[in-house]
Formats: C-alpha cells, sequence, structure tokens
C-alpha cells in the first residue's frame, strides 16, 4: 500500500499566481480530507468528500480556493490568486466513510507564497 | 459541535520518564477519540483509537490513552520515554453524526532530554 501521495512536496510561488495541490488516495478508501496547518491556526479542516462527492466546504477561506475530486483515485486543491497568508503546509488524508475510521494523511505539501 | 482540549502545547520529560499528554473533549453524544503522532515533515500517523469497544486503548510504540467519561478526558500515556517519541502529538475527535470528519486539539510538543 502506497499511502496517500501528494505533490509536490515543495511549491514556491509569487503572489497572484495559480497554485495547484495534488491528492491521491489509498485505493479503497471513499472519503478524501484536505486539511491546511499553520503555527497559528494549528491544523484546519477546509473540504471533504465522500465517494467524491463535496460535503462540506465550510473551512475552505474564501472563493479563490477550490477544491475538485473528478475521480475515486484524485483530487486537487487550487488557490487562485495565491496571496502570502496561503503559506502552510496542506494536508490531504483518506479514509474509509464510516465514523470511527480512522484517516491516513499524506507528508504533506509546504506552500509558500512571497 | 465536539471539541477537543490539549493541555500544555510543549512538554518536556526525561528519557526513560512517564509521558502524559492530556486531552480534554467535549461532545453531546458518545465519541469516537483519537490521538495522532507528527513527525517533522511528515503527515500524521494515528496512534490509537477509542471507539467503546474497551476504556483503555492500546496503541502503537507503547503508547496508551484511558477513556474516562466522568472526566470527559482522553490522556495519552507512556510508562517510559525514548528518544524516539519526539514529536507532536494531536488529539481528535469526530464530529458526530454519520461522519469520520476529525476535529483536532491543537496539538502538544513531546521533547525528550537525554
Amino acid at each position: 500500500d502506497a499511502g496517500v501521495i501528494q505533490s509536490p512536496r515543495h511549491e514556491v510561488t509569487e503572489m497572484g499566481q495559480e497554485v495547484t495541490l495534488r491528492c491521491k488516495p489509498i485505493s479503497g478508501h471513499n472519503s478524501l480530507f484536505w486539511y491546511r496547518q499553520t503555527m497559528m491556526r494549528g491544523l484546519e479542516l477546509l473540504i471533504y468528500f465522500n465517494n467524491n462527492v463535496p460535503i462540506d466546504d465550510s473551512g475552505m477561506p474564501e472563493d479563490r480556493f477550490s477544491a475538485k475530486m473528478p475521480n475515486a483515485s484524485f483530487s486537487t486543491l487550487k488557490i487562485q490568486p495565491s496571496e502570502p497568508r496561503d503559506s502552510a503546509v496542506y494536508f490531504c488524508a483518506s479514509s474509509l466513510a464510516v465514523d470511527n475510521s480512522p484517516l491516513h494523511f499524506g507528508n504533506g505539501t509546504r506552500l509558500t507564497v512571497t | 459541535a465536539q471539541s477537543v482540549t490539549q493541555l500544555g502545547s510543549h512538554v518536556s520529560v526525561s528519557e526513560g520518564a512517564l509521558v502524559l499528554l492530556r486531552c480534554n473533549y467535549s461532545s453531546s453524544v458518545p465519541p469516537y477519540l483519537f490521538w495522532y503522532v507528527q513527525y517533522p515533515n511528515q503527515g500524521l500517523q494515528l496512534l490509537l483509537k477509542y471507539t467503546s469497544a474497551a476504556t483503555l486503548v492500546k496503541g502503537i510504540n507503547g503508547f496508551e490513552a484511558e477513556f474516562k467519561k466522568s472526566e470527559t478526558s482522553f490522556h495519552l500515556t507512556k510508562p517510559s520515554a525514548h528518544m524516539s517519541d519526539a514529536a507532536e502529538y494531536f488529539c481528535a475527535v469526530t464530529d458526530g453524526g454519520a461522519t469520520n470528519k476529525l476535529i483536532f486539539g491543537t496539538g502538544t510538543l513531546l521533547a525528550v532530554q537525554p
């Protein structure tokens, strides 16, 4: 089992540029979560999907953020335009869609917006 | 809504000493509770989970946690700290309902002194 795979591991971009983060969940998992981690705010849930359908996007900061899950094996988180305050580590996690199933996390994408 | 509070953002112990990391939860329904560990530059890994089968839960790496409903606590312990235990530890609770959306605490950074 390869685990949750995120790419890129690091992204450095200039303010105003579009950023796309990618995630491949564990095969067979039907829930996918995007979290953001910063020193100031800790771990924040941005959005999660069940069976490729967005269930709760209340954590998405603003319209500059969007997430898609076109199929069971791929998801993207896009920021357009990016701002310095978006700098953080973004984690993708997947699990089975049952309420005691643990989340399996990827190694994250460290985003720096200058 | 469910929430967790981790007391102490930094804990320092000597190698071989008892590790105690505190977590209190707030929940209007019987919760599912989790402890995760995060090593530098990595994603979160599951240490253990409580799902009401037993109040004392044993996890990986010699860690265990006890669910105490009367105290609304789920503290993490390890009898003897090892240098390799130095990491950040997160307590988490499910959001309730038919979902495995996790709400994380703010984390406790554990330092182990030689």
